[in-house]
């Protein structure tokens, strides 16, 4: 089954602990990305990769890191989250100009 | 910057209604136009995608337009149903700074049974 699977689901830390919210796609797509959706803000997108090595920033990528060292991988790195990071976080994936795929999303919250 | 903006920001509806779902953007230099539907707590699932190229794509009861010059794109649901109660979403892939998504912020359909 084609899929966008994202881990975990939900977390909750505290400020300054280091997290990383894996990203993992099964369909060979070259184009990757991570959007965060907050109330009243919409879905703002956090940083993209066009392929393996291959990354750049969205209109957010403050707090954030992305690495992109194989295709099917694009993990989101929180170096040092703080409060304002708590959000829904969702990781999509498509081939290039193509239809885009959601994961379900990973609710976090920082303390 | 690319601007997306959806109109209205909540409609509701009885069931068996035809209802129109207005998305407009300020560049008209994109790649795309896609449709997304998300469900409370869920992720987005891609309804409709329009290429720059096209002008409109159909899929069962939903029916998108296109209208690049103007910045303007419709989605048209036919005989709306309780089920397709939900936020829909518009996004476009932007020439702007390389491949970017820019998502409007929604319109959440209820559709009364």
């Amino acid at each position: 089954e084609a899929q966008v699977t994202q881990n975990p689901r939900y977390l909750i830390t505290v400020t300054g602990k280091k997290l990383t919210v894996t990203c993992s796609q099964n369909m060979n797509h070259e184009y990757m990305s991570w959007y965060r959706q907050d109330p009243g803000l919409g879905l703002r997108q956090i940083y993209y990769s066009m392929n393996v090595e291959v990354t750049d920033k969205g209109d957010v990528p403050e707090g954030y890191k992305v690495s992109r060292k194989e295709k099917r991988n694009f993990p989101l790195i929180l170096e040092s989250p703080s409060p304002n990071q708590t959000s829904l976080y969702f990781c999509a994936s498509s081939p290039k100009l193509g239809e885009l795929f959601f994961g379900e999303g990973s609710r976090l919250t920082v303390l | 910057k690319q601007e997306v903006t959806q109109i209205p920001a909540a409609l509701s509806v009885p069931e068996g209604e035809n209802l129109v779902l207005n998305c407009s953007f300020t560049d008209s230099a994109i790649y795309n136009l896609q449709w997304f539907r998300q469900d409370p707590g869920k992720g987005l699932t891609s309804l409709l995608l329009i290429q720059s190229s096209q002008r409109e794509q159909t899929s069962g009861r939903l029916n998108a337009s296109l209208d690049k010059s103007s910045g303007r794109s419709t989605l048209y649901i036919a005989a709306s149903q309780p089920g397709d109660s939900a936020t829909y979403l518009c996004a476009v892939e932007t020439m702007e700074y390389g491949n970017k998504l820019v998502f409007g912020a929604g319109t959440i359909l209820r559709v009364k049974s």
